[in-house]
């Protein structure tokens, strides 16, 4: 079976421009989670969809969006974006069993902002 | 809130020898706890989990955690380090759902 998959894997940016991410969970996972991983604050929650909605939303400002398709695949969007957002991007996915199940991650999105 | 405390910015240990990595959790209710791996420039990888249950919980690569409510830990255990096992090792915590909070982390460099 596939693991999670995102796509870009290395991403360049400027300050000022916007970033789309995208993530595929493995095939039967219905719930995607977004984490941002920086040296200085290190992994944090952004969001996790199901079912094409919001279910959950971290402390980020809303310049950080998400969606999440019929398909399961998501997005995520960071308009306007600082330096400060350089950082490896995670996404998750999971079974929607009504318990707490693990989540597996993809390989990360490396965005550079300069 | 939930939170999760990693005191220990990196351990080393001998090839062999027994190692742990220590976690402790602050969550309102139950707690569900997570051990991750991540390897350099790679995601993280899922070790093992404690739900419920048994307080020794077994996981992936011959490693084990063992659960303590009264100390509100969760110590990621292995009884004899490989030099393979050398990695960046996060704990989390949930208190139900997918949000996930974690720790910041502990370098385990396990040498000949």
């Amino acid at each position: 079976k596939a693991g999670v998959t995102q796509t870009p894997r290395y991403l360049i940016k400027t300050r000022g421009q916007q970033v789309t991410l995208s993530c595929s969970p493995i095939s039967g996972h219905r719930s995607v989670s977004w984490y941002q991983q920086t040296p200085g604050q290190g992994l944090q929650f952004l969001f996790e969809y199901f079912s094409e909605t919001q279910r959950n939303k971290g402390n980020f400002p809303g310049r950080f969006s998400g969606r999440q398709f019929s398909n399961s695949r998501s997005e995520m969007n960071v308009s306007t974006l600082e330096l400060g957002d350089s950082a490896l991007y995670l996404c998750a996915s999971s079974l929607p069993s009504g318990r707490v199940d693990e989540q597996f991650f993809g390989p990360g999105t490396r965005l550079t902002v300069l | 809130a939930q939170s999760v405390a990693q005191p220990e910015d990196q351990v080393n240990v001998a090839e062999g020898n027994p190692l742990t990595v220590k976690c402790t959790y602050s969550v309102s209710g139950n707690p569900y706890l997570f051990w991750y791996v991540q390897y350099p420039n790679r995601g993280l990888q899922f070790l093992l989990k404690y739900i419920t249950g048994d307080n020794l919980v077994k996981g992936s690569y011959g490693f084990e955690a063992e659960f303590n409510k009264s100390q509100t830990s969760f110590h990621l255990k292995k009884p004899s380090a490989l030099v393979s096992d050398s990695a960046l090792y996060f704990c989390a915590v949930t208190g139900g759902g997918n949000k996930l909070t974690f720790g910041t982390g502990t370098q385990l460099k396990v040498e000949l």
